[in-house]
């Protein structure tokens, strides 16, 4: 059982670059989140889904998209990358709607924008 | 805007030191209160989620306490060891703002 698997771990971007951040998950959950951590901040929540084909915008959604195709996998793309997307992502699930039950996290990717 | 206070920030013990931190929240709206263990290189994990004023958490030597109607939980450690070592984040889940608010953590460090 693998829970909730990120990749990549690191990445660096140049300014203007795209890329896709992967998250799967093998734990049947229905919600799914993307988080950012900045230095210093609290986790802060960027997009979110309560099942496939349903996504919705969380606190920080500027500059991302996401799409939840299956039960298993919520991609977070960036377009046109940039120093503010800076940061350490965190993808996530739960059984139930955020804040009712546990989330599981995956490790993070921590990206940089040069 | 709804904010999660964190204190201390850091903290540094001796090994077998027992040792709690808190953390503040809105006392209106309150649905829930997680606390999540987060080591270096590692994902988050969770620890408690909490949900009744009065409700008192415990898992192996941390436990953690609720007051949601003064807005506070502490987290408890009896007897730090090492693998303690890392940064414990608060998050509030609130009826209005539909998502889980988190604090900004606190970076524990316990010495052998």
């Amino acid at each position: 059982n693998a829970g909730v698997t990120q990749t990549p771990k690191f990445r660096i971007l140049k300014i203007g670059q795209s890329m896709t951040l992967q998250c799967t998950q093998d734990m049947n959950h229905n919600y799914m989140y993307w988080y950012r951590q900045d230095p210093g901040m609290g986790l802060k929540l960027i997009y979110y889904s309560v099942g496939a084909g349903i996504t919705d915008k969380g606190e920080v959604p500027n500059g991302y998209n996401v799409s939840r195709s299956t039960t298993e996998d919520f991609p977070l793309r960036l377009e046109l990358a940039a120093p503010s997307q800076t940061s350490v992502y965190f993808c996530a699930s739960s059984t139930r709607g955020q804040g009712f039950t546990e989330a599981f996290f995956g490790q993070g990717t921590r990206l940089t924008v040069v | 805007i709804l904010n999660v206070e964190q204190s201390p920030q850091s903290l540094h013990v001796q090994e077998g030191d027992s040792t709690n931190f808190t953390c503040s929240f809105p006392s209106s709206n309150f649905y829930a209160l997680h606390w999540y263990r987060w080591e270096t290189a590692k994902s988050p994990e969770a620890l408690f989620v909490m949900t009744l004023n009065g409700d008192e958490k415990k898992k192996g030597r941390i436990s953690a306490t609720l007051n949601t109607k003064e807005g506070y939980s502490y987290l408890y450690i009896k007897g730090s060891q090492p693998e303690d070592s890392a940064t414990y984040l608060c998050a509030f889940y609130g009826g209005s703002q539909g998502n889980l608010i988190f604090g900004k953590g606190t970076k524990l460090s316990v010495k052998p």
